[in-house]
């Protein structure tokens, strides 16, 4: 079945330092792609997205780009904040749109 | 705009008693999901419903049982808990219609369980 893999961390980071966090997926066909966020004690929110290959999801300064030969879906940020010390998900939805699959989570922590 | 409100967000159990968690949504979402968290493990689907009197199995169902009764509403029941149900649990809904975009799921903010 579906399946996505991803560093599980923890990553600790210093604020401005460069944050990439590799996800790769294995699924059969054209799964759109997910990056979600979960903040302490929140439930999980859409952070960005990708639909076919080649495509770039961006928001809040974090980017991911769908690269189908890789099935790979990692996120990058250029300069971390304080503020972006989370839990990070990545996801994937089937091609029939009911098979919703995530990763087991990254924890970042990003230090003044 | 509530989103998708989860109400408890935090029960004790005893090992055999019973509880439902309920969820609701006002997006007029047609999908609704429910996932249980745990360490390093991700979210893992319980169960979901795509339209409200329909209800189907995820990867780990047992022990759980779900209603839709309103397209609102998305309960999640534990007729005898067990400690190994211990863990935080997410109701999660979409518009369900196609693929792409709108298959985005909104999160509710969790319910902490314990059964003891």
């Amino acid at each position: 079945g579906d399946s996505v893999t991803q560093m599980e961390g923890p990553v600790t980071l210093s604020e401005e330092a460069f944050l990439t966090i590799n996800c790769t997926y294995t699924a059969t066909g054209y799964p759109s792609l997910f990056w979600y966020v979960q903040y302490p004690g929140e439930g999980l929110q859409l952070l960005l997205k990708a639909t076919k290959a080649d495509d770039k999801g961006s928001n809040k300064g974090f980017e991911a780009t769908y690269r189908k030969e890789t099935t790979s879906f990692h996120l990058e940020k250029g300069s971390v904040q304080v503020s972006d010390s989370a839990v990070y998900f990545c996801a994937l939805i089937d091609n029939y749109g009911q098979n919703f699959v995530f990763g087991p989570g990254t924890r970042l922590s990003v230090l003044p | 705009n509530a989103g998708v409100t989860q109400t408890p967000k935090f029960r004790v159990l005893k090992t055999g008693q019973s509880m439902t968690l309920l969820c609701a949504q006002d997006m007029n979402h047609e999908y609704m999901y429910w996932y249980r968290q745990d360490p390093g493990m991700g979210l893992r689907l319980i169960h979901y419903s795509v339209g409200e009197g329909t209800t189907a199995k995820g990867e780990v169902p047992d022990g759980y049982n779900v209603s839709r009764l309103k397209k609102q509403n998305f309960l999640l029941g534990l007729e005898s808990a067990a400690p190994s149900q211990t863990s935080v649990y997410f109701c999660a809904s979409s518009y369900g219609v196609g693929r792409i975009a709108k298959n985005i799921q909104y999160f509710g903010a969790g319910t902490r369980l314990s059964v003891l």
